[in-house]
């Protein structure tokens, strides 16, 4: 089975603090992500890596920045945390799309980041 | 630019019965791909089903089935005899071309909140 692990289940960090968080997948993927979750707005994509040192900006990239140094591990990092930036984070990670055929995206359980 | 649109936030459902989730999509592509995805309170994401535009059939995956109507532009996901279990978010969604990521980005719909009741 495929397995994203996320670093922590719930953090609070205060507001201007630079916050990292980690996501580790086990499966040899090339594709990882990193979404945001707010009700009513569903999941938005913020940073996607498609190989390692490789990445591309999502829909919500201001005020984030992602590092991707190993295949396995993909970082977010708040470089200066807002209280507009407390959500529900996710992390998913997938094969490349091959021969057109959809590879589904496996999520982590997720990170529930408060900014105080 | 792709939209997903899930216009019920949240629904009841007797327990046994069948449940209908709506789900409709804004595309210019020709070819594109839509899914469901549950989430259970505990948080994580769990792939349901896949629809891709040129399937000639509709999508089935034991209890869900999804109901694709392309003029329409709607891809509802069909919950049969549903569970206790089955209370949880509701997620649609679409294969996004843009980009280096071609295709293996998705855009998701604002979800859906399902409670069955005993």
């Amino acid at each position: 089975d495929v397995k994203v692990t996320q670093s922590s289940r719930y953090l609070v960090k205060r507001t201007g603090e630079k916050v990292f968080l980690e996501c580790v997948q086990d499966m040899d993927h090339e594709n990882m992500f990193w979404y945001r979750q707010d009700p009513g707005l569903g999941l938005r994509l913020i940073y996607f890596s498609y190989d390692v040192k490789m990445k591309e900006k999502g829909d919500i990239p201001e005020g984030y920045s992602v590092s991707r140094e190993k295949k396995e591990r993909f970082s977010l990092i708040l470089e200066s945390a807002s209280t507009n930036q407390t959500s529900m984070y996710l992390c998913a990670s997938s094969l490349r799309v091959k021969g057109g055929y959809y590879q589904p995206q496996h999520f982590g359980d997720g990170t529930r980041l408060s900014i105080l | 630019a792709q939209k997903i649109t899930q216009t019920q936030p949240g629904m009841f459902v007797q327990e046994k019965e069948a449940v209908t989730l709506d789900c409709t999509y804004d595309t210019s592509d020709q070819s594109y791909g839509l899914f469901w995805y549950k989430q259970p309170s505990s948080g994580e994401m769990i792939f349901l089903i896949y629809q891709g535009s040129y399937d000639e059939q509709n999508a089935t995956e034991g209890r869900y089935s999804l109901n694709f109507q392309k003029a329409r532009k709607s891809a509802n996901l069909v919950i049969s005899a549903s569970q206790l279990g089955d209370s949880a978010m509701y997620f649609c969604a679409m294969r996004d071309k843009r980009g280096k990521a071609a295709g293996n980005k998705l855009t998701f719909g604002g979800g859906t909140r399902v409670l069955v009741k005993p």
